[in-house]
């Protein structure tokens, strides 16, 4: 969607930093999500914010943490505590919550080595 | 929290034949049942959406049925295309609506 930008594309890191994926939208949507997705695997959500300044742990929350200062901005930091953090990472938007899609961002794909 | 089935995980289907992806859910409060299309390398993307409302939508050669009873939806795609060929996903909230929670997802191929 042309409302979510995720950057950069493509990241590199060596193991042992941190490292943080930006998130923005313009969509005026509430709702903020970050998912995993491993190769041939589905999306398992990291964490998500329904509000400003209001997040909560997902199902793979362990060795990422996020904030939500703004409406429009929902960044995630991969910490050196992830243990295997090379990923396709995808942010997502959403109007309401329960009853309307989900928009995603374009993805950073993050390779630590 | 959330059980979700979706299956088969993986499917090749004849080009011009039909293809059903079938989601199993166990929240009976759910009432909003998506379904997405990921291409290689690329966002999902939704196709098609369904409310508990109705028991089916259809919208060209794409096609989502609810059942409400059993806690089951389908996706079916007629007349498959090569450029159907993608992964897809249902989804619906969970979590007190509070997120949103995917299917393992289905690796479609038609073969031309």
């Amino acid at each position: 969607d042309g409302g979510i930008t995720q950057s950069p594309k493509y990241l590199f890191r060596k193991e042992g930093q941190n490292v943080t994926l930006s998130c923005e939208q313009n969509l005026n949507h509430d709702a903020m999500y970050w998912y995993r997705q491993d190769p041939g695997q589905g999306l398992r959500l990291i964490y998500y914010s329904q509000i400003v300044n209001d997040f909560q742990k997902g199902d793979i929350a362990e060795g990422y943490s996020v904030s939500r200062e703004k409406k429009e901005s929902f960044p995630l930091t991969v910490t050196s505590a992830q243990k295997n953090p090379t990923a396709f990472y995808l942010c997502a938007t959403q109007q309401s919550t329960g009853t309307s899609p989900l928009h995603f961002g374009n993805g950073t794909r993050l390779t630590v080595t | 929290g959330e059980n979700v089935e979706q299956h088969p995980s993986t499917l090749s289907v004849q080009e011009g034949d039909s293809a059903v992806i079938k989601c199993t859910y166990s929240d009976s409060a759910s009432n909003y049942f998506p379904w997405y299309k990921q291409e290689l390398g690329k966002r999902p993307q939704l196709i098609i959406d369904i409310r508990s409302n109705v028991g089916e939508k259809k919208d060209q050669r794409i096609a989502v049925t609810l059942n409400k009873t059993a806690k089951h939806f389908s996706l079916h795609i007629t007349e498959t295309q090569p450029e159907d060929s993608a992964v897809y996903f249902c989804a619906f909230p969970s979590g007190g609506y509070q997120k949103v929670t995917f299917g393992i997802g289905t690796k479609l191929q038609v073969i031309p």
